[in-house]
């Protein structure tokens, strides 16, 4: 049973153009999201994140929006450039800062920004 | 630097071997944990530790151990009872939030 699900396994981009990439989720106990980028053989690097209180968390270009209602986030990337290339998780929480954290990962979403 | 180390990078092992995976981080976290990752899926959590010598096992432990002696250290080994030992394993720390810092990674083949 997929509880965090990326629908989108790829997704190619122009260069300056915004970079949408979508999220998934079924467990209505989950309260807290995190993106993550990964590059091919490195291990993912934590990109944003956003808690259940919010509606919308913003870091420079990256910026994730999550709508409780209907159990989905989404990561907003502008401008896009070609170094932002890679795979992008999703991964979500059940409790904030609890005693198990276990972060549940999407199959990930390939971003590809052509120059 | 503070950070998480993985090692080897690449290791490759004959059927029916046993082999230990190196995870190390100097960033003082309490909780670690253990991933294997396979092409087109996402993260599966194999083992977790919350505190030394605790540890927890994740969606996919069969054919997995580990241990906890030392805050800093959590090896992962794969035993001859994994049927599909080969890929890609990720150790992972966390401090206080819920953000998990993951290493760069071990490259695991099976001859």
């Amino acid at each position: 049973d997929q509880q965090v699900k990326q629908n989108s396994p790829s997704l190619s981009v122009q260069e300056g153009r915004i970079s949408i990439l979508n999220c998934d989720y079924t467990n209505s106990m989950f309260d807290y999201f995190l993106w993550y980028k990964k590059y091919p053989a490195e291990g993912p690097t934590f990109l944003i994140s956003i808690s259940s209180i919010k509606d919308k968390n913003e870091d420079g270009r990256f910026t994730v929006f999550l709508n409780k209602s209907a159990k989905h986030l989404s990561l907003h990337i502008v401008p896009s450039q070609p170094g932002d290339s890679a795979v992008y998780f999703c991964a979500a929480s059940p409790v904030y800062g609890g005693a198990t954290n276990k972060l549940i990962f999407g199959t990930g979403t390939l971003l590809a920004v052509q120059p | 630097d503070g950070g998480i180390t993985q090692s080897p990078k690449y290791l490759f092992r004959k059927e029916g071997q046993n082999v230990t995976l190196s995870c190390e981080q100097n960033l003082n976290h309490d909780a670690m944990y253990w991933y294997r990752q396979d092409p087109g899926q996402g993260l599966r959590l194999i083992y977790y530790s919350q505190i030394v010598n605790d540890f927890q096992k994740g969606d996919i432990a069969e054919g997995y151990s580990v241990s906890r002696e030392k805050k800093e250290s959590f090896p992962l080994t794969v035993t001859s009872a994994q049927k599909n030992p080969t890929a890609f394993y990720l150790c992972a720390s966390r401090g206080g939030y819920n953000e998990q810092f993951f290493g760069p990674g071990t490259r695991l083949t099976v001859l």
